[in-house]
């Protein structure tokens, strides 16, 4: 069964700071994808990245990017220069089929 | 009307009521899913729809009953629920290219409270 593991419930950063937030899968699945979502206050998710398990290189959206590392099953979220609207909850996720799993999520809190 | 739509948005229901929850995506999606989503718990995947057909249950109670009619609604019917039922509803569609690449477009929720 696939399974993802967020570790880290609640994280701070400075405004302007990078944060890396973690997320381990476990899957049995040969082919895959691999998503964050964010969830502001509002309670809508958003999508933010998507990578592939086949992909070469790590994806990249703006101050999103994915770092995909496929041997240690891990698929770190890091935020360049954060911002205050980028308080929120955010989730990793696993597709394979049309099933989509999600981790228990990271609140993060952007200070200023 | 764009995106995905859930109404109502809040509601309040005894144990003995029936109500629904409806959802409604403006995108062209062939496929819809039902989550839910309580406290302090991950999101838990309840239905699937694609192309109308149901293709998962992931072991949800009858007394949530799901109804796709078209590719564009989805409904969550609810009877006899019980208060751990509360939770936020979340309904989300999305275009299925290939397995891997499904990314979900999500409606607001609906916040179901159960007395």
């Amino acid at each position: 069964a696939q399974k993802i593991t967020q570790t880290q419930p609640g994280m701070f950063v400075q405004e302007k700071e990078a944060v890396t937030l973690d997320c381990t899968y476990d899957t049995s699945d040969p082919s895959y994808g691999l998503f964050w979502y964010k969830q502001p206050s509002s309670g809508e998710m958003i999508f933010l990245i998507y990578q592939g398990s086949y992909d070469q290189q790590n994806a990249t959206e703006g101050r999103y990017s994915l770092n995909f590392q496929k041997a240690r099953k891990s698929a770190n979220l890091v935020i360049s220069a954060s911002q205050l609207g980028d308080s929120a909850m955010y989730f990793c996720a696993h597709t394979g089929g049309f099933k989509t799993i999600f981790g228990a999520g990271t609140r993060l809190f952007v200070k200023a | 009307e764009t995106g995905v739509t859930q109404t109502p948005r809040h509601l309040v229901m005894g144990m003995t009521n029936k109500k629904s929850l409806k959802c409604e995506q403006h995108l062209g999606h062939n496929a819809m899913y039902w989550y839910k989503q309580s406290a302090k718990k991950p999101l838990e995947l309840m239905f699937v729809y694609n192309f109308k057909e149901q293709t998962e249950n992931n072991s949800v109670p009858s007394r949530f009953s799901p109804e796709c009619p078209n590719s564009s609604h989805l409904f969550l019917h609810l009877h006899t629920l019980q208060p751990e039922d509360s939770a936020l509803y979340l309904c989300a569609s999305s275009q299925v290219h290939g397995s891997e690449t499904n990314v979900l477009t999500f409606g607001a929720g609906s916040r179901l409270t159960v007395l």
